[in-house]
């Protein structure tokens, strides 16, 4: 599935820097999601966005901060991190929230972040 | 709450080899059941889903029927290849719980020639 792209696929980054992860999808989607895959953890989801607004924060930390300025794009904003925060973070969109016609999610190939 | 649990791996198979690796839930309602493939270094695949009782999801060999009276959703394939080698995760969605993805915790798959 290529309908739901990340950049940058890599990042290593420092506790003091600032950063931005980027999701976009081109299937005409409505409901968009950050997901954290840590080794040896379950894959945790963080925020939900459905038409733009935010419907989840699954209680996560201040220094991630999300952006959704339209239906096709999501932005995982990022300061001050810490080394546990390193993991694969990754996106996901389906048509929506509710019901089994649109409740399939469709996922982006990840972005691999590195804390120093 | 909802939850689900997978047969814990890796799961270590030859080429042509039958394949199962188990999955259970637990849910308060009526959810829709997915496999998801994770191959190394990418993000997840959806490899099949089954939106209600005694339906069968299937996608390339790989099959699973979603048994609401064992609360199971197995996956399955007759014949594994060397290219099948990933994690497999196992994952429900409940319309009541605004579409949150609860995933079991995967399990390897390593399929040698």
């Amino acid at each position: 599935e290529t309908g739901v792209t990340q950049t940058p696929r890599h990042l290593v980054m420092g506790m003091t820097n600032k950063k931005s992860l980027k999701c976009e999808q081109h299937l005409g989607h409505n409901a968009m999601y950050w997901y954290k895959q840590s080794a040896k953890k379950p894959l945790e989801l963080m925020f939900v966005y459905n038409f733009k607004e935010q419907t989840e924060n699954n209680s996560v930390p201040s220094r991630f901060s999300p952006e959704c300025p339209n239906s096709s794009h999501l932005f995982l904003h990022l300061h001050t991190l810490q080394p546990e925060d390193s993991a694969l973070y990754l996106c996901a969109s389906s048509p929506g929230l509710a019901g089994p016609s649109t409740d399939t999610q469709y996922f982006g190939p990840g972005t691999r972040l590195t804390v120093l | 709450g909802n939850s689900v649990t997978q047969m814990e791996g890796p799961v270590t198979l030859s080429e042509e080899a039958f394949l199962t690796i188990n999955c259970t839930y637990t849910a308060t309602g009526y959810p829709s059941l997915f496999w998801y493939v994770q191959y190394p270094g990418e993000g997840l695949q959806l490899l099949l889903k089954a939106t209600k009782a005694d339906d069968k999801g299937s996608n390339k060999g790989f099959e699973a029927t979603y048994r609401k009276e064992t609360t199971s959703f197995h996956l399955e394939k007759g014949s594994v290849q060397v290219s099948d080698s990933a994690v497999y995760f196992c994952a429900l969605t409940e319309s009541n719980a605004g579409n949150m993805l609860t995933f079991g915790g995967g399990t390897r798959l390593m399929v040698k020639p």
